[in-house]
């Protein structure tokens, strides 16, 4: 089942923070992160595994609750390039998923001067 | 190393064409994938494989048809292309992890963007 992302939007200014959320319906093993700029392809961000670790990817940050099954991802002090799409994409749980992956359907960020 | 290179780029079908997508990796992956991605929407696997000669289908596999004789090599068939299959297609691997469920980095190529008329 596709893990639900919100808010499906967001529109900052420079400087200004924002927090996108990932929730699934089923239990996680991990969640992934990606950012797709217009008209490019999706470029990995960082990969949350079981344990609630939080990563850091220069002011991007994350955090897994496998326990509440959501992800969240932490922009702080945005730039200009953070603009995009943000994908979360879960993995099949219950066996081995091969690297296959479930995305979301997606968090178009704009960060405005 | 080029990563994961597809080719066309840009390809105008008219509605009952064939055509393949072709996708090729240079990082030895054993895992490759094919998805789609329509228009203000997320990505959508259609097929995977999960080394040479193995192959499986996806979330949205009708209308096309992967083989995999290779390990680099991971093409995608459109047969009898519709208007429904206008999308971007994105072709991506990742390296073998022996079964724990937690995946890894998916390396996505450049896109193929198609248009059925």
């Amino acid at each position: 089942q596709q893990p639900v992302q919100s808010p499906q939007a967001v529109i900052l200014r420079e400087g200004e923070d924002a927090v996108i959320n990932c929730s699934s319906s089923k239990a996680l093993y991990s969640v992934h992160w990606y950012r797709q700029k217009h008209g490019e392809a999706p470029v990995f961000l960082m990969i949350l595994l079981k344990g609630g670790e939080q990563k850091g990817h220069e002011k991007i940050s994350a955090s897994f609750n496998e326990k509440k099954q959501q992800s969240s991802l932490y922009l702080t002090a945005s730039q200009l390039s953070y603009s995009g799409t943000y994908f979360c994409g879960t993995p099949n749980a219950g066996g081995t998923s091969y690297g296959k992956l479930t995305f979301g359907q997606g968090t178009i960020l704009t960060v405005h001067p | 190393n080029a990563g994961v290179t597809q080719t066309p780029k840009f390809r105008i079908l008219k509605i009952g064409q064939s055509m393949t997508l072709q996708c090729a990796q240079d990082m030895n992956h054993n895992y490759m994938y094919w998805y789609r991605q329509d228009p203000g929407m997320g990505l959508k696997l259609i097929y995977y494989s999960v080394g040479a000669g193995i192959t499986d289908k996806g979330e949205v596999p009708n209308g096309y048809n992967v083989s995999r004789s290779t390990t680099e090599d991971f093409p995608l068939r459109l047969e009898l292309a519709a208007p429904s299959q206008t999308s971007v297609y994105f072709c991506a691997s990742s390296r073998r992890t022996g079964g724990v469920p937690s995946g890894n980095t998916i390396y996505f190529g450049e896109g193929s963007w198609l248009t059925v008329v």
